[in-house]
C-alpha cells in the first residue's frame, strides 16, 4: 500500500518569494506522483505529475517537482509567487496494477499569498 | 475532448433521508470511476471506484453505496443520510491505463441537517 505525507497544513509565503510545499512518499513499487491544486468550492486540477524518466517535471502556472528516489520526496516549488496561487494544494500517489491505480492523497497545504 | 459533470453543486437533506449523486463522463469509454470524500483537514478519501459497469469496489465501509448503470455513468446513494454525511464529494475518472492522473468533477457540497 502506498500512503503521501504532506509537512505543514498551511503556508504563507510573501507576493514574489519562493513557494515550496513539501510531500513526501511511502510506497513499496516504483511509484506515481501527482500534485493537484483545488480553488475554494472547485475539483481539483491537475498541476504535475512524474511517472518515468527525468525526475524534474514541470506543470502548469510556473510550478515544478522534483522526484527525489533516495528522500522519497517530491516537493512542488514555483520561484516567484503570485497571488493567484492561494489554493490547497494535494500531493497524491499511487502504484502500478495493471491499469487498476487508486490514487492516494496527502491531506492538503493550504497556500496563503502575503500581499 | 473529454468532460465530467456531477450534480448538483449543492445539497442540504435532512437526516434520515435518502441521497442520489450522480456523475457523467463525456468524450471517452471505458473510464475508471471513482467518488471521493473531502473533509476539512482530512484530504480526499477514496470511498468507491469502478472499472466497468456494474463493477463496484468499495474502500471504506459506510452508511453510502454506489452503482455503474451504464458505462460511463457513476451513482453514489444512500438509503438514510447521517449527519456524518455532510461533507464535499468528488467524482472522478482516469484513463485504464499505468500511470495516468484523476480528472475531477467540480463537486457536490452536502450538507445533512
Amino acid at each position: 500500500a502506498q500512503s503521501v505525507t504532506q509537512l505543514g497544513s498551511h503556508v504563507s509565503v510573501s507576493e514574489g518569494a519562493l513557494v515550496l510545499l513539501r510531500c513526501n512518499y511511502s510506497s513499496s513499487v516504483p511509484p506515481y506522483l501527482f500534485w493537484y491544486v483545488q480553488y475554494p468550492n472547485q475539483g481539483l486540477q491537475l498541476l504535475l505529475k512524474y511517472t518515468t524518466g527525468a525526475t524534474l517535471v514541470k506543470g502548469i502556472n510556473g510550478f515544478e517537482a522534483e522526484f527525489k528516489k533516495s528522500e522519497t520526496s517530491f516537493h512542488l516549488t514555483k520561484p516567484s509567487a503570485h497571488m493567484s496561487d492561494a489554493a490547497e494544494y494535494f500531493c497524491a500517489v499511487s502504484a502500478p496494477n495493471f491499469g487498476n491505480e487508486k490514487l492516494t492523497f496527502g491531506t492538503g497545504t493550504r497556500l496563503t499569498i502575503i500581499p | 475532448s473529454q468532460t465530467i459533470h456531477q450534480w448538483p453543486a449543492t445539497l442540504v437533506q435532512p437526516v434520515g433521508s435518502p441521497l442520489s449523486l450522480e456523475c457523467t463522463v463525456e468524450g471517452t469509454s471505458n473510464p475508471n470511476l471513482y467518488w471521493y470524500r473531502q473533509a476539512a483537514g482530512r484530504g480526499l478519501q477514496l470511498l468507491f471506484y469502478s472499472v466497468g459497469i456494474g463493477q463496484i469496489s468499495s474502500e471504506v465501509p459506510q452508511n453510502l453505496s454506489a452503482s455503474r448503470p451504464q458505462d460511463r455513468q457513476f451513482i453514489l446513494s444512500s438509503k438514510k443520510l447521517l449527519l456524518s454525511d455532510s461533507g464535499f464529494y468528488l467524482c472522478a475518472w482516469s484513463h485504464q491505463g499505468q500511470g495516468t492522473e484523476a480528472f475531477f468533477g467540480q463537486g457536490t457540497r452536502l450538507t445533512v441537517v
